[in-house]
Formats: C-alpha cells, structure tokens, sequence
C-alpha cells in the first residue's frame, strides 16, 4: 500500500520561500508510470493544481504558479519537495502530496493527509 | 484554461435517496474527468476515473457517465458514510477541479 507523507514549517513569513517535502512508502517513485504531485486547498476552498515531477526530473508546474514553483525530487530518499517562493497571506492553504497516473485519465490515486502552512508574520 | 463548474454547491438528502451532482467543463474534455469524495480534514478520495470506470474499492452504488461537456456522479442510494463534499477534475489540460458539491444530511 502506497502512503505518502508531507512534511515542513506550518508558519511561514511573508515574501518567504515555502519548502515541503513528500516521502513516499509502500512504492518506488524511479518505478516510472507515475507523475508525484502536489495539490493545495485554502481554507475552506477548492482544491488547486501546483505542478508535478517525474521521478526523471522533468517538471510541469500550473501557469498560473509556474514564476514561484519549483518541484524536485531524490529518488535515493524516496521524497519530492515543493518551493513556492515569495509568499503571500493568499498562499495559507493545506498542501498535499499525491501519486497522479501518467496515462488513463491522469487521476490522482494515492494522497497524503495534507499539511497546513500559514503565511503570517 | 479549462473552467470547470459543479452544480449544485450543496443539497441535503436522506439515507437511501438517489443522489446526482453535475459537472461542466468549458470545452470538451472527450472522458478525461474524474471524481473524488472529500470528508472534513481528510485528503480527497478517487471514486471515478475516465468519467465513468469505478476505482477499486469504491462501492458500486457510485457511479458516473458524460463526454465532451458534461458530466454526471450518482449515488444511486445514500448511505450515512457518503455525507461529505464530491469535487470533478478535469486532466485533459492542465488539471482543474470542480468548486464541489457539499451533500449533508436533510
């Protein structure tokens, strides 16, 4: 059973870079056939797509994001990691990690609890 | 972008009522729609995927049908664990979700 776990600061300051980390169990992220993502819902809000990593490197970040996102992965850890830089009180949200499938309908199948960060001096 | 809208944003139902949310897409997305049950702190839940393939697990009174546009999610008999919030996400571009559907008891 894949699980997946979001870890980092839960209070961030204002024009601050936010850093998370994902570890994933139960899986090999260099398995291939699957993109690691990561997904943010404000505070009562609908859920937002920031962008995901293959476990090759490559990258594909929401347009709307893309000039603050970056997303990394160490596939000797098992673990991807967000950056949002230069954060504002609008990026308070709770952030999860999730398995997305590469192919048949590019669900998102697998989770993380999510972790709430704050962005407050 | 592709807009995604839901309706309705909530309805209240009883156990046992045939339930069903509508999804649009601003263009046609052909099947690439999935759906996912949302409880209160807890990460979001693939029910469908490919507008209308059960996912493992997931019981059979859920299910879901459309192409292009519009989309549908049933539930064709509401159980006291299906009270939650149901959100549609399109992967035919980018990926966007639906604003949910909040079902709570009546």
């Amino acid at each position: 059973q894949v699980q997946l776990q979001e870890s980092g600061p839960g209070l961030v300051k204002p024009s601050q870079t936010l850093s998370l980390t994902c570890t994933v169990s139960g899986g090999s992220i260099s398995s291939g056939g699957y993109y690691w993502s990561w997904i943010r819902q404000h505070p009562g809000k609908g859920l937002e797509w920031i962008g995901y990593i293959y476990y090759s490197g490559s990258t594909y970040y929401n347009p709307s994001l893309k000039s603050r996102v970056t997303i990394s992965v160490d596939t000797s850890k098992n673990q991807f990691s967000l950056k949002l830089s230069s954060v504002t009180a609008a990026d308070t949200a709770v952030y999860y990690c999730a398995r997305q499938l590469d192919s048949s309908g590019y669900l998102f199948d697998y989770w993380g609890q999510g972790t709430l960060v704050t962005v407050s001096s | 972008d592709i807009q995604m809208t839901q309706s309705p944003s909530s309805l209240s139902a009883s156990v046992g009522d045939r339930v069903t949310i509508t999804c649009r897409a601003s263009q046609s997305i052909s099947s690439y729609l999935n759906w996912y049950q949302q409880k209160p702190g807890k990460a979001p839940k693939l029910l469908i995927y490919a507008a209308s393939s059960l996912q493992s697990g997931v019981p059979s009174r859920f299910s879901g049908s459309g192409s292009g546009t519009d989309f549908t999610l049933t539930i064709s008999s509401l159980q006291p664990e299906d009270f939650a919030t149901y959100y549609c996400q399109q992967s035919y571009s980018t990926f966007t979700f639906g604003p949910g559907t909040k079902v709570d008891i009546k």
